[in-house]
């Protein structure tokens, strides 16, 4: 069974310095991973998706990375900001038949302290 | 109304009430999920529905009790919950033929919150 896992549960930073967020999971035999961003009481707002035939995605000052075979991602946010406060949450697809059944990690909780 | 949207936002109910949870997507996918996120807890899959039809029940009880009238509509209906399943339940939806560049990314509702007294 697909374990994904996010460490730290909890990271402040100030502002400025660099996020850097892992998220690593047990089956390499994924579609998919997809990052997440939780705001208290709020749903999730898709950030990143990389394709399993990818090593990497950017949009604006994140990036995130993906190494398969090592079954790790890692997201990084450049330059934090307060407005980065949040959960972020990664998310694996394991088939191309999964409907949706994404495996969730428990997320990291992220405070950038002005 | 853009995305996807989920009334209520909040909703309080005692364990005898029945109530129901709508939710609404605008992005013209084929596939809808129901998601439970309960504190200190990953996302939990409830129920998948694509092209309206069911396709995933995952281990839920009967107190809930989903319902696709259309691609576009996702109903919970609820009725004699437990104080346990308080909790924000999530909706999404995704493209979900897998061909092309289509890559199935899931697009979530702001949740309703569920509190069982």
């Amino acid at each position: 069974k697909q374990e994904v896992t996010q460490i730290p549960a909890a990271l402040s930073v100030p502002e400025g310095e660099n996020l850097v967020l892992n998220c690593s999971f047990t089956d390499s035999a994924i579609y998919n991973l997809q990052w997440f961003r939780q705001d208290p009481g709020k749903g999730l707002t898709s950030l990143l998706l990389i394709q399993s035939s990818q090593r990497e995605q950017t949009s604006g000052r994140l990036n995130a990375s993906l190494d398969k075979s090592s079954g790790r991602s890692t997201l990084y946010i450049a330059a934090s900001q307060p407005g980065d406060s949040a959960t972020y949450l990664c998310a694996v697809r394991p088939t191309t038949d999964s409907w949706g059944k994404l495996q969730f990690g428990a997320g990291t909780q992220v405070v950038v302290t002005p | 109304e853009t995305g996807v949207t989920q009334t209520p936002r909040h909703l309080v109910m005692g364990m005898t009430n029945k109530k129901s949870l709508k939710c609404e997507q605008h992005l013209g996918h084929n596939a809808m999920y129901w998601y439970k996120q309960s504190a200190k807890k990953p996302l939990e899959l409830m129920f998948v529905y694509n092209f309206k039809e069911q396709t995933e029940n995952n281990s839920v009880p009967s107190r809930f009790s989903p319902e696709c009238p259309n691609s576009s509509h996702l109903f919970l209906h609820l009725h004699t919950l437990q104080p346990e399943d308080s909790a924000l339940y999530l909706c999404a939806s995704s493209q979900d033929r897998l061909v092309g560049a289509n890559t199935g990314e899931l697009f979530f509702g702001e949740g309703s919150r569920l509190t069982v007294l």
